[in-house]
């Protein structure tokens, strides 16, 4: 079946330092790979998505690239803030299925 | 609009009560669905509905009942409640999947406790 898997945290940078989370995904067909970031005391809320093999998708500084010949959708962020401490979500979707699946969540704290 | 409401909050049951979680969603989504957050587990998904009157189980559905009469209402029943169902529960709305992909909204969360 369908599953996403990414790095497990906690993961703890000092500001400005480069960040990368990783992401694999396993798909029987061409899902659609999203971010989703968890603030403290929140829900989710989209980060980014790509659709299809190649695509980029950006937000906030945020990137990542859908690979699918590594089967990876990692997130990369250049110079990290103390307010990108959250909790990342790496999750996927199949366009013939009724369901998102989420990876377990990476937690993210930035130190000043 | 006022996206993805969740009520209660807060709630403490002993174990055994019954309580209903309720969810409500004014972007006129077809999907929504209900989740449990664990340390550690990140998001389960309990159940799901693609419409109104239509409803199917999720991964972790054992003692949690939905129903969807309405496209705006999805709410979720404990019929027993058990200290294994203490968790933070999200609801989520979103429109049809497709080969664009679809982006879910959440809800603020109802964190449980059964004691």
């Amino acid at each position: 079946g369908n599953s996403v898997t990414q790095m497990e945290g906690p993961v703890t940078l000092s500001e400005e330092a480069f960040l990368t989370i990783n992401c694999t995904y396993t798909a029987t067909g061409y899902p659609s790979l999203f971010w989703y970031v968890q603030y403290p005391g929140e829900g989710l809320q989209l980060l980014l998505k790509a659709t299809k093999a190649d695509d980029k998708g950006s937000n906030k500084g945020f990137e990542a690239t859908y690979r699918k010949e590594t089967t990876s959708f990692h997130l990369e962020k250049g110079s990290v803030q103390v307010s990108d401490s959250a909790v990342y979500f790496c999750a996927l979707s199949e366009s013939s299925a009724s369901k998102i699946i989420f990876g377990s969540g990476t937690r993210l704290s930035i130190r000043p | 609009n006022a996206g993805v409401t969740q009520t209660p909050k807060f709630q403490v049951l002993k174990t055994g009560q019954s309580m209903t979680l309720q969810c409500a969603q004014d972007m006129n989504h077809e999907y929504m669905s209900w989740y449990r957050q664990d340390p550690g587990m990140g998001l389960r998904l309990i159940h799901y509905s693609v419409g109104a009157g239509i409803t199917d189980q999720g991964e972790v559905p054992n003692g949690y009942n939905v129903s969807r009469s309405t496209t705006e209402d999805f709410p979720l029943r404990l019929l027993s409640a058990a200290p294994s169902q203490t968790s933070v529960y999200f609801c989520a709305s979103s429109y049809s999947p497709g080969s664009s992909g679809y982006e879910q909204y959440f809800g603020p969360g109802t964190r449980l406790t059964v004691t």
